[in-house]
């Protein structure tokens, strides 16, 4: 959905490596997410944010960080990559008003290799 | 705990044939229930809501069912096609508080020609 971009597409990095992940999006939506998904294990909630003051930990936020520096862009990073960090990261956002109920959005994905 | 279970893990039919997906979830309240596309290698795309209230949505060949009293949803894919190779999952929503979403595992169809 090109309303919802991420940066970079694809990397590769080494252990120990600080990696930024960059979301932005022009929807105009106060909520967004970070996920991580691996085969066979579906969709998992990293951080949250329902506005720019507002952050949350998902279910595995051990090891990430993230920033909200506007409505419109998101940043996941991890201070110290590890291996087992190597995964397809998604960037989501959502409107819980109106008719949608908050049906999330999705950005194209960033596969990250920690080596 | 909130939870979403998919069935099968994994299917294989050949192309026109139809299929149903399954999905049964313990989150409460209930609000609304999704169920999502993911192409390979992309994000997952909404393909149907239903609420409490709703028992069949459709949109073009995808039918979604809910048994809000069981907790259970299917969707069912009609004639298929090989476009329809994709992940689908299915993602439960509970009323009040933060509406953080929970997903399923998701289901792997392939549709061979």
């Amino acid at each position: 959905d090109a309303d919802v971009t991420q940066t970079p597409r694809n990397r590769i990095t080494k252990t120990g490596k600080r990696i930024m992940l960059e979301c932005s999006q022009t929807k105009g939506h106060d909520r967004m997410y970070w996920y991580r998904q691996d085969p066979g294990l579906g969709l998992r909630l990293i951080y949250y944010s329902f506005d720019v003051k507002d952050i949350n930990k998902g279910e595995i936020s051990d090891g990430y960080s993230v920033s909200r520096q506007a409505q419109a862009k998101f940043s996941l990073s991890l201070e110290s990559a590890i291996p087992n960090q190597t995964a397809l990261y998604f960037c989501a956002t959502s409107d819980p008003t109106g008719l949608v109920y908050n049906e999330q959005f999705f950005g194209p994905g960033t596969r990250l290799t920690v080596l | 705990k909130n939870q979403v279970e998919q069935s099968p893990q994994s299917l294989i039919i050949l192309e026109g044939k139809n299929c149903t997906l399954q999905c049964n979830y313990t989150v409460s309240p209930f609000s609304n229930l999704r169920w999502y596309k993911q192409d390979t290698g992309r994000g997952p795309v909404s393909l149907t809501i239903m609420t409490f209230s709703e028992n069949t949505k459709s949109n073009g060949r995808y039918t979604a069912t809910l048994d809000a009293d069981t907790k259970q949803s299917s969707l069912h894919i009609t004639a298929s096609q090989l476009s329809d190779s994709a992940s689908y999952i299915c993602v439960v929503s509970a009323s009040g508080g933060s509406y953080i979403p929970t997903f399923g595992r998701g289901t792997s169809l392939i549709v061979h020609p």
